[in-house]
């Protein structure tokens, strides 16, 4: 069965930094592009990083450039959303999602098909 | 950046009636769009990939149409678990996967 569990999320103080996990099975992990999406109380689904399958191609919204990076370790099957400088409008529930189409598509040109259940990022004093 | 834009953003209906939701893209995209489910305290759900393909178990009363600029999703018999909100998503140009705000269909 195809999983992706996050992990990560807590309280953090404006300006203080998190790491967010998403651990991945059931598929070949190299072979996908993989994102992060975001949503902050009362508000839609925001997209907010996606990666290649290889790693070598990283994507962000203007929101969160240049404080948040996007990595993964395709030898133990994990995505990782780095998150620095953070915000009050940074808090949301941040799900990861898997791409639905192998690396030879456009990223998410199938859609992202499987999602993990989600992972609370609330900052505040 | 592409912008994607829903109408309506929300949506009363009864259940069996048929429903259309509306995306519209700032540019052509192609048929570069998905449409998403999305219950309060579940993960999102694909619904409809390349702006018309079924996304495997969704039920068949789900369907997607358009291309270019103008993208339709329809229910057409509305059920009871089918009440959440649906996001339009296009992935033609960098930065791929941004959503529509965001469409609430109630009760």
């Amino acid at each position: 069965e195809v999983q992706l569990l996050e992990s990560g999320g807590g309280l953090v103080q404006p300006g203080g930094s998190l790491r967010l996990s998403c651990a991945a099975s059931g598929f070949i992990f190299t072979s996908f592009g993989m994102g992060w999406v975001r949503q902050a109380p009362g508000k839609g689904l925001e997209w907010v990083s996606s990666i290649s399958g290889g790693g070598s191609s990283t994507y962000y919204a203007d929101s969160v450039k240049g404080r948040l990076t996007i990595s993964r370790d395709n030898s133990n099957n994990t995505l990782y959303l780095h998150m620095n400088s953070l915000r009050a409008e940074d808090t949301a529930v941040y799900y990861c999602a898997k791409d639905g189409g192998n690396s030879g598509w456009p990223l998410f040109y199938y859609g992202m098909d499987v999602w993990g259940q989600g992972t609370t990022v609330a900052v505040s004093s | 950046d592409i912008q994607m834009t829903q109408s309506p953003s929300s949506l009363s209906a009864s259940l069996g009636d048929r429903v259309t939701i509306t995306c519209r893209a700032s540019q052509s995209i192609s048929n570069y769009l998905n449409w998403y489910q999305h219950k309060a305290g579940k993960a999102p759900k694909l619904l409809i990939y390349t702006a018309s393909s079924l996304q495997s178990g969704v039920p068949s009363r789900f369907s997607g149409n358009g291309s270019g600029t103008d993208f339709t999703l329809t229910i057409s018999s509305l059920q009871p678990e089918d009440f959440a909100t649906y996001y339009c998503q296009q992935s033609y140009s960098t930065p791929r996967g941004t959503f529509g705000q965001g469409t609430k269909l109630e009760i």
